[in-house]
């Protein structure tokens, strides 16, 4: 079955440094894989996707990943934070062959992430 | 355009009664999905629409969950007598085709069982 992992719970950062969001998934055959970003009490906003080609993946806000297929992984990146940036992040791989009649998400249990300014 | 909208934003019922949940998806999309989110926790799929083809009711919990949508646009999920676990972020999402196409999220609708 078709998974993925988020192994932390919070990323703390400081505003203008580095960030990143871990994810590492299991499917069986291609990965098409997606990021989430949940403010308060607001629905899931699209960052960005893997579906094909390029194995680094730019999206919205200055967010970009990396798709990286030896280390089953797709890690959420981003230059420089911002305090704006404090939300919940998932990360998505979709389930079902393409065409199927299966294509729902499949998502990991969420980071929060914390911008310290 | 106007995005995935969702009614009500809150629900609070009691325990044993019935509710209703509406989504409204982005015109021309052709797949509705339906997710649950329960307070700290994923997202878990609930049914997946996907045109005219049966539904998948695959992550449906239990026999007092069910949804219909007319076409390709309105859907409704009812809960039939509520229990305090049915307590969660309900997210409705449409796509233009399935497969691959990004799926886009409403608001919600926080339903609280007493």
């Amino acid at each position: 079955a078709q998974s993925v992992a988020q192994p932390e719970d919070q990323v703390n950062v400081a505003e203008g440094n580095p960030l990143t969001v871990k994810c590492t998934y299991s499917v069986s055959g291609n990965p098409y894989l997606f990021w989430y970003v949940q403010y308060p009490n607001r629905g899931l906003q699209f960052l960005l996707k893997y579906i094909t080609g390029d194995n680094l993946v730019k999206g919205s806000y200055g967010f970009e990943a990396e798709f990286n297929k030896s280390q089953t992984s797709f890690h959420l990146k981003k230059p420089s934070a911002l305090v704006s940036d404090s939300a919940l992040y998932f990360c998505a791989v979709r389930d079902g062959v393409y065409g199927g009649a299966t294509n729902k998400l499949i998502f990991g249990t969420g980071t929060l992430l914390a911008v310290q300014p | 355009g106007a995005g995935v909208s969702q009614s009500p934003s809150n629900k609070v019922t009691e325990k044993g009664k019935d509710v209703e949940l509406r989504c409204d998806p982005i015109s021309g999309h052709t797949a509705l999905y339906w997710y649950r989110q329960r307070l700290g926790q994923g997202l878990e799929f609930l049914i997946y629409f996907q045109g005219n083809s049966a539904p998948d009711k695959s992550g449906l919990p239990s026999d007092r969950f069910s949804a219909e949508r007319t076409g390709e646009s309105v859907s409704t999920l009812t809960i039939q007598r509520t229990q305090q676990e049915d307590s969660a972020v309900y997210l409705c999402a449409s796509s233009l085709l399935a497969g691959t196409d990004t799926q886009y999220f409403g608001p919600g609708t926080r339903l609280t069982v007493l």
